[in-house]
């Protein structure tokens, strides 16, 4: 099982980037990396996800290192409306664990 | 398309009672799955199935039953519902597992 680690909590100033990590130490070579947010008590929303490559889409792009083991969420310029908890997720072979994620403050 | 739609939005419960929250999607996906997060938590894995007829437990399946008759619909069914079953439940569906997955609003349930 690819099991993923996150810091609990993180704090951004607005307008800085930030850079959300996870560990996937565990992640099998045709495993993706999926990343999702959750915005106060909404449904998850799917952010970016990607397998070998860093990918970037017009939310954030995602770097993950060359051994696979762990990836960075990168929001280029944080803004207030970005404060929510950041999953990051490593789908099995039949199912979807969710961990804690991160919660992301954006401060002012 | 709608997407993935889930009723009620809210619901209050006596302990004992059985209810079952619906939840349907119009995107033709075949895996769908059930998700249940408490208060200040991360989502936890009720049930999920990967297709018509088939459905597994995930995390925390005890006191929650399901069916998957029809591709569009995945109802979760609680038995006999208790104070510890007070959460929000959400219902999200993908074309595999390992495709992006798509959320509905959510149920807010509360059992007294």
């Amino acid at each position: 099982d690819a099991k993923t680690t996150q810091p609990p909590s993180m704090d951004c100033a607005e307008g800085r980037a930030a850079n959300l990590p996870c560990n996937h130490s565990t992640i099998s070579g045709n495993e993706y990396v999926y990343w999702y947010r959750q915005i106060h008590s909404q449904g998850p929303q799917y952010i970016i996800h990607g397998l070998k490559n860093n990918e970037t889409n017009e939310m954030a792009s995602l770097i993950i290192t060359e051994d696979r083991k762990s990836s960075t969420l990168i929001l280029p310029h944080a803004t207030l409306r970005d404060t929510a908890v950041y999953y990051c997720i490593v789908p099995r072979w039949d199912k979807i664990i969710f961990g804690k994620g991160t919660r992301l403050h954006i401060l002012p | 398309n709608a997407g993935v739609t889930q009723t009620p939005k809210f619901q209050v419960l006596k302990t004992g009672q059985s209810m079952t929250l619906q939840c349907a999607q119009d995107m033709n996906h075949e895996y769908m799955s059930w998700y249940r997060q408490d208060p200040g938590m991360g989502l936890r894995l009720i049930h999920y199935s990967v297709g018509a007829g088939i459905t597994d437990q995930g995390e925390v399946p005890n006191g929650y039953n399901v069916s998957r008759s029809t591709t569009e619909d995945f109802p979760l069914r609680l038995l006999s519902a208790a104070p510890s079953q007070t959460s929000v439940y959400f219902c999200a569906s993908s074309y595999t597992v390992s495709d992006t997955q798509y959320f509905g609003p959510g149920t807010r349930l509360t059992v007294l």
